[in-house]
């Protein structure tokens, strides 16, 4: 009964680090997608795939990179962090299309120094 | 286009009063709604949704939301807060991107404070 699982929960980065943030989801939903949260902002789509093998850019996809070896994981990478990046990361899942309920993950919350 | 507006960014009530979130939606297509709510440090948690069936909603939790059209509201109420009800809500509107993926537009959100 897992749903979707993000790790890690927290971390924090100095400037110009890298990272991933690993997302796995038990559902065999198609559809997968990397959300950021930013106060007064609700969240805001980065990147999602629709599939094993696609990724596709969202609305804020800039100094992030995403994968989708698997159909239950979604990678969402950081190659450079910055401070603007500081941020709760959410991951979240769907079977198909427009109706369906998106499952969210519990949240990365990451700091960039 | 799609958008949604939450024309509250906070709502503060007693304890066994009524609360009502407001929430317009704009969609060139029907819509479907959501209500997600996420307490403090914690993931979003699917309160109800909207697809084009019944206009008026029931959710979790005691919650339920109308569909109007004419209005283009999808506004949340229960008829009696409870402490634990205390935290943040956003209305989403689902965009269907002609078989792409059906992106979610989130509001802002409005945090709900519950008194006692």
């Amino acid at each position: 009964n897992a749903g979707v699982t993000q790790t890690p929960k927290f971390r924090v980065l100095k400037t110009g680090q890298s990272m991933t943030l690993l997302c796995a989801q038990d559902m065999n939903h198609e559809y997968m997608y990397w959300y950021r949260q930013d106060p007064g902002m609700g969240l805001r789509l980065i990147h999602y795939s629709v599939g094993e093998g696609t990724t596709a850019k969202g609305e804020v996809p800039d100094g992030y990179n995403v994968s989708r070896l698997k159909k239950q994981n979604f990678l969402l990478g950081l190659e450079s962090a910055a401070p603007s990046q500081t941020s709760v990361y959410f991951c979240a899942s769907s079977y198909s299309l427009s109706g369906n309920t998106i499952y969210f993950g519990e949240g990365s919350w990451l700091t960039v120094v | 286009a799609q958008s949604v507006t939450q024309l509250d960014s906070h709502v503060s009530v007693s304890e066994g009063t009524p609360v009502l979130l407001r929430c317009n939606y704009s969609s060139s297509y029907s819509p479907s709604l959501f209500w997600y709510v996420q307490h403090p440090n914690k993931g979003l948690q699917l309160l109800l949704k909207y697809t084009s069936a019944a206009t008026l909603v029931k959710g979790i939790n005691g919650f339920e939301a109308e569909f109007k059209k004419s209005e283009t509201s999808f506004h949340l109420t229960k008829p009696s807060a409870h402490m634990s009800d205390a935290a943040e809500y956003f209305c989403v509107v689902s965009r269907f991107d002609g078989g792409a993926t059906n992106k979610l537009i989130f509001g802002t959100g409005t945090l709900l404070a519950v008194q006692p």
